[in-house]
């Protein structure tokens, strides 16, 4: 069966730490795969995604950075973390024909 | 430029009262539409989506949605709210060979007993 997986689940961190989310899909190949952030009270932005290993397109210039290395997983990173990198990340891989599969989230709290 | 309005932030409704939800959107040509509910802490779950045909199209818990290309719209809806469904939906456009997907701001659903 085609499943995402993404962790960890809550995380908080200080300041200036690094960071580094995990994003595996399973039951396909070559997906496109996508992390987004949600901030408190907000929609959902946009960060990063990804056509296949290697290919990476940045939406948001930003502190955060993103990975492919293998073909069904997707890391989403920082050097050092902000205040402002708090929110919810959700990883996501599109299919054609259905739409967004949305992994269950991490809450990161940068304090 | 692309863009998603969903111009609710917040909606409380009665439970067994109709609901509906407004999504409005701006793009060059006729996109992808999708509804997603996301329960507190949790992911999006896929509602429904409307890719061509029908313009009316039925989703997962009763809900549907349809799609007027006139008023640029693809507004959600459900005959009779239940409490279960109190949550955050969020609309979504986008055109799959352009690996662009926007979302609105998202609508909160608070269901009155």
């Amino acid at each position: 069966s085609q499943t995402i997986h993404q962790w960890p689940a809550t995380l908080v961190q200080p300041v200036g730490s690094p960071l580094s989310l995990e994003c595996t899909v399973e039951g396909t190949s070559n997906p496109n795969l996508y992390w987004y952030r949600q901030a408190a009270g907000r929609g959902l932005q946009l960060l990063f995604y990804s056509v296949g290993i290697g290919q990476i397109s940045s939406e948001v210039p930003q502190n955060l950075s993103a990975s492919r290395p293998q073909d069904r997983q997707f890391i989403l990173s920082s050097k050092k973390l902000l205040l402002s990198d708090s929110g919810f990340y959700l990883c996501a891989w599109f299919q054609t024909n259905y739409g967004y599969t949305f992994g269950s989230g991490t809450r990161l709290t940068v304090v | 430029a692309q863009s998603v309005t969903q111009p609710d932030i917040h909606i409380t409704v009665s439970e067994g009262a109709s609901l509906e939800l407004r999504c409005n959107y701006s793009y060059g040509a006729t996109p992808y539409l999708f509804w997603y509910v996301q329960s507190p802490g949790q992911g999006l779950q896929l509602l429904l989506k409307y890719f061509s045909g029908d313009t009316l199209v039925q989703g997962i818990k009763g809900f549907e949605a349809e799609f007027k290309r006139s008023q640029s719209s693809f507004n959600l809806r459900k005959p009779s709210v239940h409490w279960s469904d109190a949550a955050e939906y969020f609309c979504a456009v986008g055109k799959y060979n352009f690996n662009k997907f926007y979302f609105g701001s998202g609508t909160k659903l608070n269901v009155k007993p």
